[in-house]
């Protein structure tokens, strides 16, 4: 009965390669988001999608590039991997886009490392 | 654009005390504010949001505190307990269409006992 799931908890790769992580909410929100942790543990937000429409594209590189198949899913997927991609992605959902005063729920997020 | 920071990256209790954490923003269209707690290996879970035609707001062993004035926010933990122990995030929101939820840096909460 998870709300906000992601898929993997935990990825290890090489630099260069491609990878995807998956997100689905089951709360029947509008409004889904991917978020960067740092490992000083700084969140900061990369896209958010409203109804299967990107709102917020921040200043990430286009090797990142999200879709939203439908709005209960908001997959990331990342080609060329960087070494400072490592970080925390979480996945993140909410009622109407801008949070519309509603907070966001998060999922545990996907540790990615890149060897 | 905006810029959320707390006062104190990291903030030791004793079991039983009270405890405060401090947050401020720059944004002065900020109007709607929240708190999260993340636990190691978890997502940041929602604690308590206060909207800006508040000044406070309580919820279970939790006071949220809003001073516009000086874009100043506050966490209050009652009867702190271990299982507070966590990083604790202050976020701001200007309600406008296609602007982020900016989060602070956090502070590290240690409880012990």
């Amino acid at each position: 009965d998870t709300a906000v799931s992601q898929t993997p908890k935990y990825l290890v790769t090489q630099m260069g390669n491609d990878k995807s992580i998956k997100c689905e909410q089951n709360l029947g929100h509008d409004t889904m988001y991917w978020y960067k942790q740092d490992s000083k543990k700084f969140l900061k937000i990369m896209f958010s999608y409203n109804n299967k429409e990107l709102i917020i594209n921040e200043t990430v590189p286009n090797r990142f590039s999200p879709k939203s198949p439908d709005k209960a899913h908001l997959n990331l997927h990342i080609n060329s991997l960087e070494l400072g991609d490592s970080a925390v992605y979480f996945c993140a959902s909410s009622p109407s886009e801008g949070a519309g005063n509603q907070p966001q729920h998060f999922g545990d997020g996907t540790r990615l490392s890149i060897l | 654009g905006e810029s959320v920071g707390l006062h104190l990256p990291t903030l030791s209790v004793q079991e039983g005390d009270n405890s405060i954490i401090n947050c401020a923003y720059s944004n002065s269209a900020s109007d709607y504010f929240i708190w999260y707690k993340q636990e190691s290996g978890k997502g940041p879970q929602f604690i308590i949001d206060i909207r800006s035609n508040m000044d406070k707001r309580q919820g279970q062993r939790v006071t949220v505190l809003l001073n516009k004035t000086v874009k100043h926010l506050s966490l209050q933990i009652a009867a702190t307990q271990p299982g507070d122990s966590a990083v604790y995030f202050c976020a701001a929101l200007a309600n406008q269409a296609g602007t982020a939820l900016i989060f602070g840096k956090g502070t590290t909460l240690s409880v012990s006992s």
